[in-house]
């Protein structure tokens, strides 16, 4: 079974721009989850989705956006970029959205400049 | 809130030797979750083992065990005849019923393999 996949891997952008990010979680996985991960921040939750729905929010400004559609792949939006958001943003998925155990993605490396 | 501490920001063993990676976490919930996972190079965070808090056994996955102190709310990692392959970061996360399951981290322990 193939695992999480995101796209793109890596992300050049520059301040004031905006940025889509991609997950296509496990086959039959239908909760998505978003990570980032900076050095200074460590790995902090971003959101989840499940049923295409916002089940639960990380504490980040309103410029982090996503959505979830119904084949159960995800999209993480980031707009007008700041310099801070240079991270890399991990996917996670699991079958529920009441299953404890989720799975990453090889993560998208943005970097801001 | 609840709250995940990793107290060996770096760790060195010895290739075939055994190494403990330590964690504690705060929390007044009684329904839980723990993991190890571990992060090589590649970036990509790879699910080393499971524990879940209703559960007294320790679990384990071939090298890999831990040692579950609910009481003392620690959860540490022990790997068994290391492996060139273990040098990585690894992190212990919580997870509980009451947030959704979302996944609190601690700050990681880089692993070093020596040969």
């Amino acid at each position: 079974k193939a695992g999480v996949t995101q796209t793109p891997r890596y992300l050049i952008k520059t301040r004031g721009q905006q940025v889509t990010l991609s997950c296509s979680p496990i086959s039959g996985h239908r909760s998505v989850s978003w990570y980032q991960q900076t050095p200074g921040q460590g790995l902090q939750f971003l959101f989840e989705y499940f049923s295409e729905t916002q089940r639960n929010k990380g504490n980040f400004p309103g410029r982090f956006s996503g959505r979830q559609f119904s084949n159960s792949r995800s999209e993480m939006n980031v707009s007008t970029l700041e310099l801070g958001d240079s991270a890399l943003y991990l996917c996670a998925s699991k079958r529920t959205a009441n299953t404890d155990t989720q799975y990453f993605g090889p993560g998208t490396r943005l970097t801001v400049l | 809130a609840q709250t995940v501490t990793q107290s060996q920001p770096e760790m060195s063993v010895q290739e075939a030797e055994t190494v403990t990676l330590s964690c504690t976490y705060d929390t007044s919930e009684s329904d839980y979750y723990l993991f190890w996972y571990k992060q090589p190079p590649s970036r990509q965070m790879i699910l080393v083992i499971r524990q879940e808090a209703y559960k007294q056994q320790n679990a384990t996955e071939n090298r890999f065990s831990v040692n579950f102190q609910k009481a003392a709310k620690s959860f540490s990692l022990k790997i068994s005849d290391s492996q060139l392959g273990d040098a990585a970061m690894y992190f212990c996360a919580y997870s509980a019923v009451d947030s959704s399951y979302k996944l609190i981290f601690g700050s990681g322990t880089r692993l070093l393999v020596r040969p």
